[in-house]
């Protein structure tokens, strides 16, 4: 079964608009939640990540949306820019552990 | 710089055939992982290791073995490749205790 779900699988956004990818879990042993980020033909690399006791985090353009009760996290892409276009993994980390688990992937394009 | 590194990038097999995917890690973490990425799958885990004579079974372990003499190298074996062992698999690393893992440029295995 997947142990994180996401949401869309593609998307598409105009230049400059608001790209939301979201994600649900059920697990809540897990401690560590990151958003990757993949190039075509390229490895995934860490975009941005959150803990579960805070409920926001910003890194420039990239803001990480954590709800605890819910047990749902999102990443939200402002002004977003073609350069931005890539497939986008959520995972977790058990509490504990190393290993990650993934999201099914969304794929985003931005259009010009 | 410190790296992963995966070989061979590209590799065409036929059924029935042992393989063997190369990884090799110079961030000196006790941590390596395969991945294999599927389109509606995203990433899913084969085997880990966290650290040398340490392997464990991830969610799709099925014909696949890993074993680790080092701690650079953890190389994935494919006993009898069949064809829907077709995907890109991906190696990644990780220090203890930081979530944050670095992941190879991928292995395009086809089985025919």
């Amino acid at each position: 079964q997947q142990q994180v779900k996401q949401s869309p699988q593609s998307l598409i956004v105009q230049k400059g608009g608001i790209s939301i990818i979201n994600c649900a879990y059920e697990n809540t042993a897990f401690d560590y939640f990151p958003w990757y980020q993949q190039f075509p033909g390229k490895g995934p690399a860490l975009l941005i990540a959150i803990r579960p006791d805070v409920s926001e985090k910003k890194e420039g353009r990239f803001t990480i949306s954590f709800n605890k009760s819910a047990k749902q996290f999102s990443l939200h892409i402002m002004d977003s820019q073609p350069g931005d276009s890539a497939t986008y993994f959520c995972a977790a980390k058990f509490q504990g552990a190393q290993k990650l688990v993934f999201g099914q992937g969304t794929r985003l394009t931005i259009n010009p | 710089d410190a790296e992963i590194t995966q070989s061979p990038r590209h590799k065409i097999t036929e059924t029935g055939r042992q393989v063997t995917l190369a990884c090799h890690q110079t961030w000196n973490h006790n941590n390596m992982f395969w991945y294999r990425q599927d389109l509606g799958h995203g990433l899913r885990l084969i085997h880990y290791s966290y650290g040398v004579q340490d392997t464990n079974k991830g969610e799709v372990s099925d014909g696949y073995s890993v074993s680790r003499s080092n701690t650079e190298d953890l190389p994935l074996t494919l006993e009898s490749a069949a064809s829907s062992q077709t995907s890109v698999y991906f190696c990644a690393s990780s220090e203890s205790g930081a979530g944050e893992a670095f992941f190879g440029q991928g292995t395009r295995l086809t089985v025919v």
